[in-house]
């Protein structure tokens, strides 16, 4: 695996469940960051951890949950969704804080 | 905070035709980065850009960090060049992404 993967790539749940997305770079960086796309809206971001600690927290509700183990792996514990949280996550990384990020595939997150 | 705005909206092309996409920001910034959104959101690093001009291909890119603005060309478009261009800037801390350009190529 090169760059930075996500999975899985799409996922349907009920407002009740609970899943998380899960993002892992390849690419020896530092920082990871959680974005939110919604249709017609720019993109959002929702959390950065540098250095596996959290930065960034950037008014997200609590039913969004981040999680960053070590500095190759994020993920994002969901429970209690609406269907407004519908949309395209987007995870990415840098080399440090405030550099040139690279972004995963993404997550098209669907809540019925 | 900064508001980062990109024009046109929506651009629609004829294959081999040149375009110039154009991003505004409002305040100083760090750096910038021009992306690629493909049909299945896939986003791709095109250029990391907080100024002067880089080429890669047909695609090279300029910005004016003194005059708030960064232009992205695209030179002969091919139908694979389709799809959402995005320009980012780092204003402190944050990556602000501006609302992207449309882009179809038809044949």
């Amino acid at each position: 695996e090169t760059g930075v993967t996500q999975t899985p790539r799409h996922l349907v749940m009920g407002m009740t469940n609970k899943k998380s997305l899960k993002c892992e770079q390849h690419l020896g960086h530092n920082a990871m960051y959680w974005y939110k796309q919604s249709a017609k809206k720019p993109l959002e971001l929702m959390f950065v951890y540098s250095l596996e600690e959290r930065v960034e927290n950037n008014s997200v509700p609590s039913r969004f949950s981040p999680e960053c183990p070590n500095s190759s792996h994020l993920f994002l514990h969901l429970h209690t969704l609406q269907p407004e949280d519908s949309a395209l996550y987007l995870c990415a990384s840098s080399q440090e804080r405030r550099g040139e990020q690279y972004f995963g595939p993404g997550t098209r997150l669907t809540v019925t | 905070g900064i508001q980062v705005e990109q024009s046109p909206p929506d651009l629609i092309l004829q294959e081999g035709a040149n375009s110039t996409l154009r991003c505004n920001f409002s305040d100083s910034v760090n750096n910038l980065q021009w992306f690629h959104q493909n049909p299945w959101g896939q986003l791709i690093n095109l250029f990391y850009i907080p100024s002067g001009t880089k080429q890669n291909g047909r695609l090279s890119a300029t910005t004016v960090a003194t005059e708030r603005y960064s232009l992205l060309y695209i030179s002969s478009s091919q139908t694979t060049d389709s799809g959402v261009y995005f320009c980012a800037a780092y204003n402190t801390d944050k990556l602000i992404f501006g609302t992207g350009t449309r882009l179809q190529v038809f044949p």
